[in-house]
């Protein structure tokens, strides 16, 4: 799986957008872009994942630049909720052998939520 | 809304000792998974488990771990003889057949003394 590479911490008021940068220069062109995060020793929750479009659900939106090489995830009005650490991970879907493959998880951005 | 659960939440063995952690997964799921995450460090792939047999294994998972699927709902992860550095929390996860979506459970905090 491709190495991705993200800031350490963050800061974001409340209540305005946060904008997490992801970069992966050597995604290969069958590898996905997912985004979980982990809230305090929680178990890790899916936001969003996409290939090549743009992307946007109830959690987030999710902006992948053309060349495939980094991605934003966006979380549109932040609240004291979405404190946790985020991890943007690039993976195939499934492997060789069909099935899914693991996760690997980097150290991720913590964003700290200001009130 | 559907959900893995663990249990138990916490567990607390001697060393040397033998511990089962227990999942549910999430009821039409394919692929199950085991994680783990030592205090202060990044989660870690244990092994994934699809069509009754391991898929993948890190190499964390060693002989002295392995996993079952005993019915149609539980996912077991056993230690067999646990060491101090087993300590950590053990995720359990699960997906469905596009394996995209990793749903993962509120873990089980294993203490070895």
């Amino acid at each position: 799986d491709a190495k991705t590479t993200q800031p350490p911490s963050m800061d974001c008021a409340e209540g305005r957008a946060a904008n997490l940068p992801c970069n992966h220069s050597t995604i290969s062109g069958n590898e996905y872009v997912y985004w979980y995060r982990q809230i305090h020793s929680q178990g890790p929750q899916y936001i969003i994942h996409g290939l090549k479009n743009n992307e946007t659900n109830e959690m987030a939106s999710l902006i992948i630049t053309e060349d495939r090489k980094s991605s934003t995830l966006i979380l549109p009005h932040a609240t004291l909720r979405d404190t946790a650490v985020y991890y943007c991970i690039v993976r195939v879907a499934r492997g060789s052998s069909g099935s899914a493959r693991q996760l690997t998880f980097g150290s991720g951005t913590q964003l700290t939520v200001l009130p | 809304e559907p959900e893995v659960t663990q249990t138990p939440s916490h567990q607390v063995t001697q060393m040397g000792q033998e511990v089962i952690l227990r999942c549910v997964p999430i009821s039409n799921h394919l692929y199950f998974y085991w994680y783990r995450q030592i205090l202060g460090q990044k989660v870690e792939f244990l092994v994934s488990f699809y069509n009754n047999e391991i898929s993948e294994k890190s190499e964390i998972f060693d002989d002295q771990f392995s996993v079952e699927r005993p019915d149609g709902s539980n996912f077991t992860l056993k230690i067999r003889s646990t060491k101090l550095e087993d300590s950590a929390m053990y995720f359990c996860a699960s997906s469905g057949l596009q394996g995209n979506e990793q749903f993962f459970g509120p873990g089980t905090r294993l203490t070895v003394l």
